[in-house]
């Protein structure tokens, strides 16, 4: 079993849509849980960090972390072209090691 | 501006030939890495260092080899050892302690020519 599992999608969206983006683990052990966004040949570029579980929101961005359910979501608001883009997730246990998800594509369709 | 430098963006390789791909940081971080992605299967960790003029293996380090001379600078050599080097490889780096996240370079695409 991998530790981050992630459906790759495609997923393709209207604009102004909300997005839900989707990760699962396995160890119930990790405590920081983080989204990046990669654009196409570019490397991935941090949205969200959080530490445990609860919610955390940034503008049109809410990371949410459930740890009993060894599940976090990335949800994005009034979905834009430009938020077209590769999202990943990634967690870890210390801040030294860190495990990613395969990435989910998605497409904001205006 | 700080950030992660990775060069060249794209290079090419020929068989039974070394190259080095350049990572430089300007964000003062201690630990750096190496990660290789290919697609479908995220990012796969190379090599990693957390202080200078020491480095550890990581996942997939066979066919690779770094140094770790410059708090700035974690060079990353494709050796002719590594039989299939087509991939996207990406540098981070981060503060090396807990809760800091890792930030990435624009990466460098080697292919074989």
């Amino acid at each position: 079993q991998k530790e981050v599992e992630q459906d790759p999608g495609p997923l393709s969206v209207p604009e102004g849509a909300i997005v839900s983006l989707n990760c699962t683990y396995s160890n119930s052990a990790f405590q920081y849980f983080m989204w990046y966004r990669q654009y196409s040949r570019k490397g991935p570029e941090l949205l969200m960090y959080t530490y445990s579980s609860g919610n955390k929101e940034d503008g049109r961005f809410t990371a949410q972390v459930d740890k009993s359910s060894k599940y976090i979501s990335l949800f994005i608001r009034d979905s834009q072209p430009s938020d077209s883009a590769t999202y990943l997730c990634a967690m870890s246990l210390t801040g030294n090691q860190f495990y990613f998800g395969t990435g989910t594509s998605l497409t904001v369709i205006p | 501006d700080g950030g992660i430098t990775q060069s060249p963006k794209y290079l090419f390789r020929k068989e039974g030939q070394n190259v080095t791909l350049s990572c430089e940081q300007n964000l003062n971080h201690d630990a750096m890495y190496w990660y290789r992605q290919d697609p479908g299967q995220g990012l796969r960790l190379i090599y990693y260092s957390q202080i200078v003029n020491d480095f550890q293996k990581g996942d997939i380090a066979e066919g690779y080899s770094v140094s770790r001379e410059k708090k700035e600078s974690f060079p990353l050599t494709v050796t002719s050892a590594q039989k299939n080097p087509t991939a996207f490889y990406l540098c981070a780096s981060n503060l090396g302690r807990l809760n800091q996240p890792q930030h990435f370079g624009d990466g460098t695409r080697l292919s074989i020519l």
